[in-house]
């Protein structure tokens, strides 16, 4: 199975200031296909996850264009631009290229 | 835009089947995949398996031999049903769109214990 790994595990933001979380495959995440099924969710506190970015860089309908998906492979990047105080909560990726799909363990984004 | 509402029982003896439903309005489950997830409490996200519009289903092999989603197109639901529960089962259950969630239900919170 696909372990995905996400770094660093808590962070602390100023608003205004950029944040990047790290999430990296056991396994390339490239489909036969052509396609890399990565996706990032946000978790705000007592709430469903929302998703964010699809595949990889894809913004998700109603997402502010401050966050943004890179990567392939085995590395992806999800970057917010500038940090607001809405964007509190805990970020995953997953990915739905292997079966099965897997989350990453996490990432907490505090604001300052 | 479609909305998703997890419902059951709250509270599963151990060793009996956990039955939750979502009940979709906003579209037809006759079109697309449909998902169920869930979180233990404070703890991270597991996949727990989804059903295509045809009733084609794929399990996480860690839950496959207790595992069941079905659907009723009749009522626009799907289910999830969970045997053997142990409170390692204790969780709150999510249902959501596509086979890689989009929308998410709100959640359900089912706790296993005697």
């Amino acid at each position: 199975e696909i372990v995905m790994t996400q770094t660093p595990l808590s962070l602390s933001v100023t608003p205004g200031q950029p944040a990047s979380i790290s999430c990296k495959s056991s396994q390339s995440l490239l489909q036969s296909d052509g396609k890399t099924y990565l996706y990032w969710y946000l978790q705000k506190p007592g709430q469903p996850p929302q998703l964010l970015i699809y595949e990889v860089s894809n913004r998700f309908s109603g997402v502010p264009d401050r966050f943004s998906g890179s990567g392939s492979g085995t590395d992806f990047t999800l970057k917010i631009s500038r940090v607001e105080a809405e964007d509190a909560g805990v970020y995953y990726c997953m990915q739905a290229t292997h079966f099965p799909r897997a989350f990453g363990q996490g990432t907490k984004v505090e604001i300052k | 835009q479609v909305q998703l509402q997890e419902s059951g029982p709250g509270l599963v003896n151990p060793s009996e089947t956990l039955s939750l439903t979502c009940t979709v309005s906003g579209d037809s489950i006759t079109y697309y995949y449909w998902s169920w997830i869930r979180q233990p409490p404070r703890k991270g996200l597991e996949w727990i398996g989804y059903i295509s519009s045809t009733g084609y289903t794929e399990y996480n092999p860690s839950l496959r031999s207790r595992v069941t989603i079905s659907s009723d197109t009749s009522r626009n639901q799907f289910s999830l049903e969970l045997s053997s529960v142990t409170a390692a089962d204790t969780a709150m259950y999510y249902c959501a769109t596509g086979a890689s969630p989009s929308y998410w239900g709100q959640g359900t919170m089912v706790t296993v214990s005697p």
